[in-house]
């Protein structure tokens, strides 16, 4: 069936370094990709997506990269900061699929 | 209003009775999506809404869950009967038909305490 994981549960990195977040997916019909931030109390805010006719999609300080031979997504936040630290999910659209499914999150904490 | 709006944010209830929960999408979006999220856990899809119909109701849980969209507007989520397992944040989130580059908008969640 549809899955979506992630390999590091809790991600904690110093203020000023690059965090890198990954996630494995398990559909290979899945045709778009989506990164999610979700601060404590509140929903999840999109971040960033990437199309799987795309490896690499950037945007303010983030990066995704999607390698579709392996299906694996990472995320990339370029110098974090402490207003970085929340709780990231993946999450995948198969094609002709109306719904997300979404990994269990990686909780990133930054550090001062 | 500018996002979507989502209905009581708390609710503690006590086992046995029902609920329900509310969801205001943004004005346009015809497309209606319920989650649900333990504690510590992802997103548990529930149910899709295209308009006022549910071509996607596979993620329910059991037959004391239930919902409705009027006027391809406002979702109700029902819990019957509710049980401690119940107990969760439910996320409401809707979009633009087709599913667009920015994916869904989410409200801000329904923390349901079944005691």
């Amino acid at each position: 069936g549809e899955s979506v994981g992630l390999h590091l549960p809790t991600l904690s990195v110093q203020e000023g370094d690059n965090s890198i977040i990954n996630c494995a997916y398990s559909n290979s019909a899945s045709d778009y990709f989506i990164w999610y931030k979700q601060e404590s109390g509140k929903g999840p805010q999109f971040i960033i997506d990437i199309r799987s006719n795309m490896d690499k999609r950037q945007g303010q300080r983030v990066t995704v990269l999607l390698n579709k031979t392996v299906k694996h997504l990472s995320l990339q936040i370029a110098a974090t900061q402490p207003g970085d630290s929340a709780v990231y999910f993946c999450a995948e659209n198969g094609a002709g699929f109306q719904k997300l499914v979404f990994g269990t999150g990686t909780r990133l904490l930054v550090s001062p | 209003g500018a996002g979507v709006s989502q209905s009581p944010s708390n609710k503690v209830t006590e086992k046995g009775k029902d609920v329900e929960l509310r969801c205001d999408p943004i004005s346009g979006h015809t497309a209606l999506y319920w989650y649900r999220q333990s504690l510590g856990q992802g997103l548990e899809f529930l149910i899709y809404f295209q308009g006022n119909s549910a071509p996607d109701k596979s993620g329910l849980p059991s037959d004391r869950f239930s919902a409705e969209r009027t006027g391809g507007s406002v979702s109700t989520l029902t819990i019957q009967r509710t049980q401690q397992e119940d107990s969760a944040v439910y996320l409401c989130a809707s979009s633009p038909f087709p599913i667009r580059g920015d994916g869904y908008t989410f409200g801000s969640g329904t923390r349901l305490t079944v005691v």
